[in-house]
């Protein structure tokens, strides 16, 4: 069966560093990859799409890369900020419509 | 643009009741809404997808009869959880899904069942 991994250990960094969170799956061959933003008691909050046949995507300070081979996502943000402190989950497309399976999320926590 | 809202925030009612909440597309037409659970520390959970009009899928393990999902119209789905027990108490987060991809997420709805 499918299965989304991300780290389920907070990642700690200080403040003006690159974080980098990693999203890993097996099984699967998605179209296409979303990173979502959530904040504690909150909904998630959309950041990036990635298509199968895009390596790389950029917006402001966040970047994501896709790698089919691997079967990896990374997602990096640059110059982290306090403000970025927040749990990011990874989610696929499932072949099917617009559903979404989701990782475990990995929460980030950047000290100033 | 792209704004899902979710009504009430948070919700306490007694064993046996029953509780809706609603899931509103305030600025694009939803062609597809989804339902999700989440209980703490963990992720979300899809407990049912909608299209307006029809049905909802439900997920394995999902009862239909106990969570009742209305999609009536293209900004409207309802979720009621039908005579609700302690162990119904979550996160409830509804998602709308227009013409792309991505899915826009509500706020969602804290349930306590005493």
């Amino acid at each position: 069966s499918q299965k989304i991994e991300q780290n389920s250990e907070a990642l700690n960094i200080q403040e003006g560093k690159t974080a980098t969170l990693t999203c890993n799956y097996t099984n699967y061959s998605p179209a296409y990859l979303q990173w979502y933003r959530q904040d504690p008691g909150r909904g998630p909050v959309f950041l990036l799409l990635i298509r199968e046949n895009e390596k790389e995507k950029r917006k402001e300070r966040l970047k994501v890369t896709f790698d089919t081979t691997l079967k990896q996502s990374l997602f990096h943000i640059t110059a982290s900020q306090p403000a970025d402190s927040a749990t990011y989950l990874c989610a696929l497309d499932n072949n099917a419509g617009n559903m979404l399976t989701f990782g475990g999320g990995t929460r980030l926590m950047v000290k100033p | 643009g792209a704004v899902v809202s979710q009504h009430p925030s948070w919700v306490i009612c007694k064993s046996g009741t029953s509780v809706k909440i609603e899931c509103r597309s305030l600025d694009f037409q939803a062609t597809t809404m989804f339902w999700y659970r989440q209980f703490p520390k963990q992720s979300l959970m899809l407990m049912a997808t909608s299209n307006e009009g029809s049905k909802a899928t439900y997920e394995q393990g999902v009862e239909k009869d106990k969570f009742l999902i209305n999609h009536a119209s293209l900004t409207l789905s309802t979720l009621t959880v039908t005579s609700a027990h302690p162990e119904d108490s979550s996160f409830y987060i509804c998602s709308a899904s227009g013409a792309a991809e991505t899915q826009y997420f509500g706020p969602g709805t804290r349930l306590l069942v005493l």
